[in-house]
């Protein structure tokens, strides 16, 4: 099978701006998680997404927010862009309540 | 879910069994223990899980007190392609898709 893929992989924004980030799961995988990666905060939960319904959330401000389609597919979109959310953004999958498989990540650089 | 502890590095000689252990004494009687490790901004690799038996596959073993308080995962054999920062993460099935990661291990594997 085809593991997580992420889309794109890295990103330059201004401050100020939205973005949109996608994350296609593994084949037969319901559940699409995503996570924020900093130096100083390190791997933080921001939300989690099951046949398309949000079953967790983490502690992000309301900037940040997700969705997830009738095929599993994910996007999560963060608008008003701040310097602090320059980060390495991941996606996992997982078939049901078991292991996470994530993807490579996409970088997104705020300036 | 519960909290994990885990020492903030480790050293290791190519070729020997390297041993990261993680105390996760809050652990509750459906938590599951799961390892990862995620080598220099990759996206994080599953490893190995377990509920309360001893654990092993093609990547690693996995010891599990019998009290459930603490884990031991061990690399058979490391190579230098093991050094990696490794996380230990106690999450139940109620929180399938949300796991929180700690600050992990840096286990640099040394010729």
């Amino acid at each position: 099978k085809a593991g997580v893929t992420q889309t794109p992989r890295y990103l330059i924004k201004t401050r100020g701006q939205q973005v949109t980030l996608s994350c296609s799961p593994i084949s037969g995988h319901r559940s699409v998680s995503w996570y924020q990666q900093t130096p100083g905060q390190g791997l933080q939960f921001l939300f989690e997404y099951f046949s398309e319904t949000q079953r967790n959330k983490g502690n992000f401000p309301g900037r940040f927010s997700g969705r997830q389609f009738s095929n599993s597919r994910s996007e999560m979109n963060v608008s008003t862009l701040e310097l602090g959310d320059s980060a390495l953004y991941l996606c996992a999958s997982s078939e049901r309540w078991d292991e996470q498989y994530f993807g490579p990540g996409t970088r997104l650089t705020v300036t | 879910d519960a909290k994990t502890t885990q020492p903030t590095s480790m050293d290791c000689a190519e070729g020997r069994a390297a041993n990261l252990p993680c105390n996760h004494s809050t652990i509750s009687g459906n938590e599951y223990v799961y390892w990862y490790r995620q080598i220099h901004s990759q996206g994080p690799q599953y490893i190995i899980h377990g509920l309360k038996n001893n654990e092993t596959n093609e990547m690693a073993s996995l010891i599990i007190t019998e009290d459930r308080k603490s884990s031991t995962l061990i690399l058979p054999h490391a190579t230098l392609r093991d050094t990696a920062v490794y996380y230990c993460i106690v999450r139940g099935y109620t929180n399938a898709g949300k796991s929180t990661f700690g600050d992990g291990t840096t286990l640099t594997v040394k010729p």
